[in-house]
């Protein structure tokens, strides 16, 4: 069946832009992730969507960064203000529930540079 | 917090030759430990988790790695490389139910 999908693969902005990526799970999949992969930082969690439920936006690095999932399926991660130290791949992951005997499904990512 | 760390960012092999990525997590409690593998250009894939059982973790593509609960460690190992194994190698654990923390990555390189 058809995996997380992400779009755009590449997005190139101004510094001070708003930009939107979106992330599209796996059919069935209620767990919902953003992780973020950077030169300096490596692979870092972002953010987790469960269901109805609260999201756990712990690793978010700033309030400029937020998520939304709508109707429990797709989801947007939003970056307002852009920095330079946003540019990143950005990656999304679903998986049929939380827990680690959930596999994390992973998508593409979308590859974020800002000038 | 939970923490992993790879002990080696770059690990060149000749094809045929065993190889063996090494990694280290800190956690006093239960794990949930995983491998992940970047090709060029895509995203993770898995291939193995340890979750309870048995120590030593069949994946896919002749991968296996061991966890060794005295030592912090689920090494990766593969008796055989092939060129085709060429990628970037993320060890993780789970941590909090839900959150991935992933080591700094491991880039195989096989060599002719």
């Amino acid at each position: 069946g058809a995996g997380v999908s992400q779009s755009p693969s590449n997005k190139v902005t101004e510094k001070g832009k708003d930009v939107e990526l979106r992330c599209d799970p796996i059919s069935g999949h209620t767990a919902l992730y953003w992780y973020r992969q950077s030169l300096g930082q490596g692979l870092e969690f972002l953010i987790y969507f469960q269901g109805n439920s609260a999201p756990d936006k712990s690793g978010l690095p700033s309030d400029r960064f937020s998520a939304e999932r709508t109707g429990g399926s797709v989801s947007t991660l939003t970056i307002q203000r852009t920095q330079q130290e946003d540019s990143a791949v950005y990656l999304c992951a679903s998986s049929l529930a939380s827990g680690g005997t959930n596999t994390q499904y992973f998508g593409p990512g979308t590859r974020l540079t800002v000038l | 917090a939970q923490s992993v760390t790879q002990l080696d960012s770059q690990v060149p092999v000749f094809e045929e030759a065993p190889v063996e990525l090494r990694c280290n997590y800190s956690s006093s409690v239960s794990v949930y430990l995983f491998w992940y593998v970047q090709y060029p250009n895509q995203g993770l894939q898995l291939l193995l988790k340890y979750l309870s059982g048995s120590t030593l973790v069949k994946g896919i593509n002749g991968f296996e790695a061991e966890f060794n609960k005295s030592q912090t460690s689920f090494h990766l190992r593969k008796p055989s490389v092939h060129i085709s194994d060429t990628a970037e190698y993320f060890c993780a654990v789970l941590w909090g139910a839900q959150k991935l923390v992933f080591g700094q990555g491991t880039r195989l390189t096989i060599n002719p």
